[in-house]
């Protein structure tokens, strides 16, 4: 099948503690994306990538690191510095060129 | 930063009823997409229209734009409850460039009352 996986599909932490999300897709796109969605809002860009080896911040990036070695993978890693990790996390992928993007199922973190 | 704001904020209609919703947007586009997200799952994508276009068709959907008025509207025709879920809009300044991203607004939910 393809498509994205992200993994967990629900995580708790503890507050003051690191968390990776992880994102695969195996669709061969280029570019993959970071988002998160808190209750009743849309969704808010935190770091994207159009290559391998590069990333660019978005609009909420503090206190969110990520890496892109392969093309495949895109983890999230949410640090502690990050005042409100709560909050559902959707990533996407996108052919170069392409507009439309596709998205995983998300991962929904909770940190007590 | 959000650019589009979709309005209502909430939507409850019967089984067979149309549903419209609206998209504003601030900025200039070169294409305006709307995306259906079920509870608690990812968003997918409906269809995309781009800024020379004034309408388009899928199925169902009927998507209008009005880049005078910065506005876009989603119409769902014969509206089912599976139709049930979150709708929103997402702008993009330019097409598929190295710098691509796209900006959502915060979404209308739909109800279709069986």
């Amino acid at each position: 099948d393809g498509g994205i996986t992200q993994s967990p599909k629900y995580l708790f932490r503890k507050e003051g503690q690191n968390v990776t999300l992880s994102c695969e897709q195996n669709l061969n796109h280029d570019a993959m994306y970071w988002y998160r969605q808190d209750p009743g809002q849309g969704l808010r860009l935190i770091y994207y990538s159009q290559i391998v080896n590069d990333f660019q911040k978005g609009d909420i990036a503090e206190g969110y690191s990520v890496s892109r070695e392969k093309k495949e993978s895109f983890p999230l890693t949410v640090t502690s510095a990050q005042k409100n990790p709560t909050a559902f996390y959707l990533c996407a992928s996108r052919q170069g060129g392409a507009d439309t993007q596709y998205f995983g199922p998300g991962t929904r973190l909770t940190v007590l | 930063s959000q650019q589009g704001e979709e309005d209502p904020q909430a939507l409850s209609i019967q089984e067979g009823e149309n549903a419209t919703m609206n998209c504003s947007y601030k900025t200039s586009i070169n294409n305006l997409q709307w995306y259906r997200q079920n509870s608690g799952r990812g968003l997918v994508h409906l269809i995309l229209i781009r800024s020379n276009e004034r309408e388009k068709h899928s199925g169902r959907l009927r998507v209008t734009l009005d880049t005078s008025k910065k506005s876009s509207s989603l119409l769902i025709t014969a509206s089912r409850a599976a139709d049930t879920a979150s709708y929103f809009c997402a702008t993009a300044s330019d097409s598929g460039g190295s710098n691509y991203k796209l900006t959502f607004g915060k979404g209308t939910l739909l109800t279709v009352n069986p």
